[in-house]
């Protein structure tokens, strides 16, 4: 399809165990976001990608979370020790460069729940 | 950043215009004013922005005051599946691609 893809669309997991969510975004966009959105909460940034350049971290919560962004398209989501906290919408957003517009392209997201 | 201030929710009736108002008071001069709307299960989606002149697309109208410390999304036609959670979200500077999403508006379209 033409938009961003994530996957899984659900993930349920036990407390302790490690998992990674993907996000294809739109092709030719240079610009990944991952967001956050607890149930029934606004949505909370994690980190942005932007072509080569060093990737801005500080909305990683804790050092468990990591991100990569392979050959500037794919990009996996690790979250390590998972706690029930963690449980959310993880959403993954693209789009074409920062300057020139905010508009931001979501996917579906991917549900975690941590048992 | 600026931060926004929506009401928390409204209703409106299906074929009627939704006037959604934002107060965004400390908005500075360079800063863009973004409406996003997010339909349950969803990601949210962009909708239209502006900086100082009213804006128009195929989706909605926007409406910023002269002195640019409010605005209004519109949409002129509501239909039931406009019911969804409205962000306005002012583009900070600098960090411009740290949009804060806030608590929006939730709107019910009722037939």
């Amino acid at each position: 399809g033409a938009g961003v893809s994530q996957s899984p669309s659900n993930k349920v997991t036990e407390k302790g165990k490690d998992v990674e969510l993907r996000c294809d975004p739109i092709s030719g966009h240079t610009a990944l976001y991952w967001y956050r959105q607890s149930l029934g909460q606004g949505l909370e940034f994690l980190i942005y990608f932007q072509g080569n350049s060093a990737p801005d971290k500080s909305g990683l919560p804790s050092d468990r979370f990591s991100a990569e962004r392979t050959g500037g398209s794919v990009s996996t989501l690790t979250i390590q020790r998972t706690q029930q906290e963690d449980s959310a919408v993880y959403l993954c957003a693209s789009s074409l460069r920062r300057e020139v517009t905010g508009e931001l392209f979501f996917g579906e997201g991917s549900r975690l729940t941590v048992l | 950043d600026a931060k926004t201030t929506q009401p928390p929710s409204m209703d409106c009736a299906e074929g009627r215009a939704a006037n959604l108002p934002c107060n965004h008071s400390t908005i500075s001069g360079n800063e863009y004013v973004y409406w996003y709307r997010q339909i349950h299960s969803q990601g949210p989606q962009y909708i239209i922005h502006g900086l100082k002149n009213n804006e128009t697309n195929e989706m909605a109208s926007l409406i910023i005051t002269e002195d640019r410390k409010s605005s209004t999304l519109i949409l002129p036609h509501a239909t039931l599946r406009d019911t969804a959670v409205y962000y306005c979200i002012v583009r900070p500077t600098g960090n411009d691609y740290k949009l804060s999403f806030g608590a929006g508006t939730t709107v019910t379209v009722r037939a």
